[in-house]
């Protein structure tokens, strides 16, 4: 079975420096990886996604990923960080190798930029 | 276009009680999953369906069902509600299997 760790619960960086959100993944045959973000009180918005092709991702707000497939590993990425990134952040994965199965997600890092 | 609606947005309810929860994907998303969301385990996998047949499902007891009509619309039941159901519940959809989509959520209060 597919899964995914988040092994930070939380990241904090100082506002303008680099963030980097680390998740790693578990599948049989070939992931596809996802990134969402979550703000209180709401559901999840899809960030980037890596289906195939290019290791490096781009997606939403200024954020990418990198594919690690000998490391497997997805982490999130963005050069510059904003006081308005301050989220909950998860990593997901379907192995779509595997017939019919669910996206999994980790449990999540919360990311804290200071001003 | 419109994104994935999930109603109600808050709902409170007694232990013993039975809940309905309703979700409208994205036209033209056939497939529907369902989410609990609590502190402590963070996202669990309940449900997914595909054309009105269930795909998926998630380790959860059988009190936890959902069902799927013809055009997408998805519900979710909780039978004999218990304290620990409190969470939000949240609704996806997706195409093609690839990035899902979800609604607001369904915060979910059991007293």
């Amino acid at each position: 079975a597919q899964s995914v760790a988040q092994p930070e619960d939380q990241v904090n960086v100082a506002e303008g420096n680099p963030l980097t959100v680390k998740c790693t993944y578990s599948v049989s045959g070939n992931p596809y990886l996802f990134w969402y973000v979550q703000y209180p009180n709401r559901g999840l918005q899809f960030l980037l996604k890596y289906i195939t092709g290019d290791n490096l991702v781009k997606g939403s707000y200024g954020f990418e990923a990198e594919f690690n497939k000998s490391q497997t590993s997805f982490h999130l990425k963005k050069p510059s960080a904003l006081v308005s990134d301050s989220a909950l952040y998860f990593c997901a994965v379907r192995d779509i190798s595997s017939g019919n199965t669910p996206l999994v997600f980790g449990k999540g890092t919360r990311l804290s930029v200071i001003a | 276009k419109a994104g994935v609606t999930q109603t109600p947005r808050y709902l409170i309810k007694t232990r013993g009680q039975q809940v309905t929860l309703s979700c409208s994907p994205i036209s033209g998303h056939r497939s529907v999953s369902w989410y609990q969301q609590t502190p402590g385990q963070g996202l669990q996998f309940l449900f997914e369906y595909f054309s009105e047949t269930q795909r998926n499902k998630g380790n959860f007891p059988g009190r936890f069902s959902g069902r799927q009509f013809s055009n997408s619309r998805s519900e979710m039941n909780v039978s004999t509600l218990e304290l620990g159901d409190s969470a939000l519940y949240l609704c996806a959809s997706s195409r093609d299997f690839r990035e899902a989509f979800f609604g607001q959520g369904t915060r979910l209060t059991v007293v």
